[in-house]
């Protein structure tokens, strides 16, 4: 079936400027996380959604990023007047339920250069 | 709070030698491990993960991660690499609470030589 994706797969954007990610999940998966990839560094939580519930915006960096989830479906990530500490890939995951052992699956990323 | 540490950002082997990239973990409860793969331009794909069933996890690509928990540890391993193989392999361990966010370590890249 249909895995995680993710549009655009590059973005190339100027110092301030607004940007929006998206993240398809796989149908049916009721958690989504967004993390970022900055390089030669491990992946970095941003943030969660599950079904209803509140998100959990703990790994956010400033309020410059945020992110919305209609249902179960569609996540947008949208970074406000980018700066160039931004620059990295943001990778969108699913998972079916939100265990601690529920495989998280990953989607290509989206590879996001500010100049 | 948990964490994963990764030896070696680098590692190289010949075809046909044994893989052996480490992680060691640190966490107050009873961890949940995992390894990724993520091959170049490409998502992260799992490769095996722990859930204290069992020490020994076998996972794809001829695979395996033995959880040790004197040692604080979940080694990768291979016996044989093969130039496929070479890609990005990250470590890492699910937070336990009401999100169960993945916390990784800072990646191994395995070079597989001719």
């Amino acid at each position: 079936g249909a895995g995680v994706s993710q549009s655009p797969s590059n973005k190339v954007t100027e110092k301030g400027k607004d940007v929006e990610l998206r993240c398809d999940p796989i149908s049916g998966h009721t958690a989504l996380y967004w993390y970022r990839q900055r390089l030669g560094q491990g992946l970095e939580f941003l943030i969660y959604f599950q079904g209803n519930s509140a998100p959990d915006k703990s790994g956010l960096p400033s309020d410059r990023f945020s992110a919305e989830r209609t249902g179960e479906s569609v996540s947008t990530l949208t970074i406000q007047r980018t700066q160039q500490e931004d620059s990295a890939v943001y990778l969108c995951a699913s998972s079916l339920l939100a265990g601690p052992t529920d495989t998280q699956y990953f989607g290509p990323g989206t590879r996001l250069t500010v100049l | 709070a948990q964490s994963v540490t990764q030896l070696g950002s680098h590692v190289s082997v010949s075809e046909g030698a044994l893989v052996l990239l480490r992680c060691n973990y640190s966490s107050s409860v009873p961890p949940y491990l995992f390894w990724y793969v993520q091959y170049p331009n490409q998502g992260l794909q799992l490769l095996l993960k722990y859930t204290s069933a069992a020490t020994l996890v076998k996972g794809i690509n001829g695979f395996e991660a033995e959880f040790k928990k004197s040692e604080t540890s979940f080694h990768l391993t291979k016996p044989s690499a093969h130039m496929s193989d070479a890609a990005e392999y990250f470590c890492a361990v699910s937070e336990s609470g009401a999100t169960n966010k993945l916390i990784f370590g800072t990646g191994t890249l395995l070079a597989v030589q001719p």
